[in-house]
């Protein structure tokens, strides 16, 4: 079955850590893949999505990931994350012939 | 962990017709639940913000009339598609906020088809 894992539930960090997040996928076929936040409180955000071409993806307030189909994976990363990087972040693939599915999710907690 | 149950999965209706959709957390306390929509080949776009026991919240260009959200209890909020129509045809996805630990889930989608 086509499925999105998440390996963290819960990450913490101290500010200035560096950080990621993987994810990986079990669709066959081509995907779009997107990372997405969610702050205490607020809906989802985007911070970045991958259609096709360049498979290191740079998003919004310093994120990334990179895509790498050999190993079915989409990992997130920040070099040095904030305290605002605080919240909850989601892995979501989208498979053409499918629906959206979202990964269950890491809480990542940045101390000050 | 937190469940939510989205119903129905996939639903196929008339133009014209009404169509609900069911959000239902299975453990936990939702007083916030999220709908979104996907178009193809996109990101979700947040539709409303449904709060426990109030009106719901939508986004600018959302018909409010059209997508009417009920949430009338912690465990459930229903989206109602009414009169649909061919362009309503899309991915509905709605999100619960577990009021205990402010985690979030995600239902599994509701792919509706007007025809």
């Amino acid at each position: 079955a086509q499925s999105v894992s998440q390996h963290n539930h819960h990450v913490i960090l101290s500010e200035a850590a560096s950080l990621e997040l993987g994810c990986n996928y079990s669709y066959g076929g081509t995907v779009n893949l997107f990372w997405y936040v969610q702050y205490p409180g607020q809906h989802l955000q985007l911070l970045l999505k991958y259609f096709s071409g360049d498979p290191l993806v740079k998003g919004i307030k310093g994120f990334e990931a990179e895509f790498i189909k050999s190993k079915f994976s989409f990992n997130l990363r920040k070099p040095s994350v904030q305290w605002s990087d605080t919240a909850e972040y989601f892995c979501a693939v989208n498979a053409l012939s499918s629906d959206m599915r979202f990964g269950a999710g890491t809480r990542l907690t940045v101390k000050p | 962990g937190a469940v939510v149950s989205q119903h129905p999965s996939w639903v196929i209706c008339k133009s014209g017709t009404s169509v609900k959709i069911e959000c239902r957390s299975l453990d936990f306390q939702a007083t916030t639940m999220f709908w979104y929509r996907q178009f193809p080949k996109q990101s979700l776009m947040l539709m409303a913000t449904s709060n426990e026991g109030s009106k719901a919240t939508y986004e600018q260009g959302v018909e409010k009339d059209k997508f009417l959200i009920n949430h009338a209890s912690l465990t459930l909020s229903t989206l109602t598609v009414t009169s649909a129509h061919p362009e309503d045809s899309s991915f509905y996805i709605c999100s619960a906020v577990d009021r205990g630990n402010y985690g979030y889930t995600f239902g599994s989608g509701t792919r509706l088809t007007v025809v």
